[in-house]
């Protein structure tokens, strides 16, 4: 199994450019999360995902944030516009279940907003 | 909020003694998990422990749950170089769906 997959590995923008981060979840796992960590407040849950469903974006900072997961094998996270304050590594994770699961996290996307 | 705090927030220490770090939490939580981060990767699932649980060990890992006083502790006996990461412990809340809260990590180094 190739794991959690994201792209790209890195992200350099200028402030005010549309980014969007892709996840690929692990087969046959129903749940995905997308956390962004930072050296100032450490890992945050964004939103997270169960069958395809949102199920609680209540960590999205603000409307600049939207995610989607079209299909049980993909996922995105959209900045627009991008700021400095957004720059970040953003992980991606799946379990195949809820809490009583253990997540699996992609290698993260280090995004750097100029 | 219901995040995790880790104790310490870093820790040295010599090849081959023990580490121990702690977690508290602040609402009832099912389980709690612990997780690695080695610099500049994606976190690794260590060890889940179930509220109704007490003890349990995987291999050099040892962790303990005390829902009375709302913490956790791993220990990580006989430590080696590749042990250098950040530990984070995970906890869902009761009332918080499935979701997972992360900790902010203890950064432990083991001295060759």
């Amino acid at each position: 199994d190739a794991g959690v997959i994201q792209s790209p590995r890195h992200e350099v923008t200028e402030m005010g450019q549309e980014v969007t981060l892709r996840c690929k979840p692990i087969s046959g796992h129903n749940s995905l999360f997308w956390y962004r960590q930072t050296m100032m407040r450490g890992l945050e849950l964004l939103i997270y995902f169960n069958n395809n469903v949102p199920i609680d974006d209540s960590g999205m900072p603000e409307d600049r944030f939207s995610a989607k997961m079209p299909n049980a094998s993909f996922s995105t996270l959209k900045i627009q516009p991008s700021e400095p304050r957004d720059s970040a590594v953003y992980f991606c994770a799946s379990s195949p279940g809820g809490g009583g699961y253990e997540q699996y996290f992609g290698p993260g996307t280090r995004l750097t907003v100029t | 909020s219901q995040q995790g705090e880790e104790d310490p927030q870093a820790l040295s220490i010599q090849e081959g003694e023990n580490a121990t770090m702690n977690c508290s939490y602040k609402t009832s939580i099912n389980n709690l998990q612990w997780y690695r981060q080695n610099s500049g990767r994606g976190l690794v699932h260590l060890i889940l422990i179930r509220s109704n649980e007490r003890e349990k060990h995987s291999g050099r890992l040892r962790v303990t749950l005390d829902t009375s006083k709302k913490s956790s502790s791993l220990l990580i006996t006989a430590s080696r170089a590749a042990d250098t990461a950040s530990y984070f412990c995970a906890t869902d809340a009761v009332k918080a769906g499935n979701q997972f809260y992360f900790g902010t990590g203890t950064s432990l180094t083991v001295i060759p």
